[in-house]
């Protein structure tokens, strides 16, 4: 069974650019999370969605970061325009619920450098 | 607002030797807790899940605790080997939420 895959791996763009990441979650998992990870400390989360649901957004910088998941299965985060402050590791992870304990599985991440 | 904080931060060790990871949370009112290990420039990968309900989980050398009445979990390794070298990572995830609160890590490393 494939794991949650993540687009790019990395990516670096000049501040002020829009950058976007692409995340497929494991098939049949229908909480899907984007998670930001600084260097040195554990991830923080960012958005959680509930087939294409976003049920929890209170931790989403509104005014520069959007995600959609338009079919209840791939997400795509976006920030647009990118701050220096931004670089960092985005992480994205599924999970299947209750159903399967709530445990939730990680993808590799993007790695994103802002100059 | 759930804190979770893990001791040590940094600990190497001779390969061989059995470990103990500590990780503590302020809010006992907790779903479930996880521990992951992350190896450099790579995601989450997760080893154990203990439910609130549970006592402790086994995952052949990885042994993982809870105690949630004084909010504490450890996760054992024992003989480490080299290929153990990683950060490990303890979340919990609240009552009432699917949110999971990460401490900070603890990076082992086992020299040969």
């Amino acid at each position: 069974e494939a794991g949650v895959v993540q687009s790019p791996r990395y990516k670096i763009i000049e501040k002020k650019q829009p950058v976007a990441f692409w995340c497929n979650p494991i098939s049949g998992h229908n909480t899907l999370y984007w998670y930001l990870q600084n260097l040195g400390q554990g991830p923080e989360l960012l958005i959680r969605y509930e087939n294409e649901e976003a049920v929890d957004d209170s931790q989403l910088p509104k005014d520069r970061f959007s995600a959609e998941r338009l079919k209840g299965v791939d997400s795509t985060l976006k920030i647009q325009p990118a701050e220096l402050g931004d670089s960092a590791v985005y992480l994205c992870a599924s999970s299947k619920g209750l159903a399967g304990g709530n445990e939730q599985f990680f993808g590799p991440g993007t790695r994103l450098t802002v100059l | 607002k759930q804190e979770v904080t893990q001791i040590p931060a940094a600990l190497s060790v001779p390969e061989g030797e059995n470990l103990v990871l500590n990780c503590s949370f302020t809010d006992s009112a907790i779903y479930n807790l996880q521990w992951f290990r992350q190896d450099p420039g790579k995601g989450l990968t997760s080893l154990l899940l203990i439910q609130s309900s549970q006592r402790e989980q086994t995952s052949g050398r990885l042994n993982a605790s809870l105690d949630k009445s004084s909010g504490r979990s450890t996760l054992y390794i024992a003989a480490s080997q080299p290929g153990d070298s990683a950060t490990y990572l303890c979340a919990v995830r609240g009552g009432g939420s699917e949110k999971l609160v990460f401490g900070k890590g603890t990076k082992l490393t086992v020299n040969p």
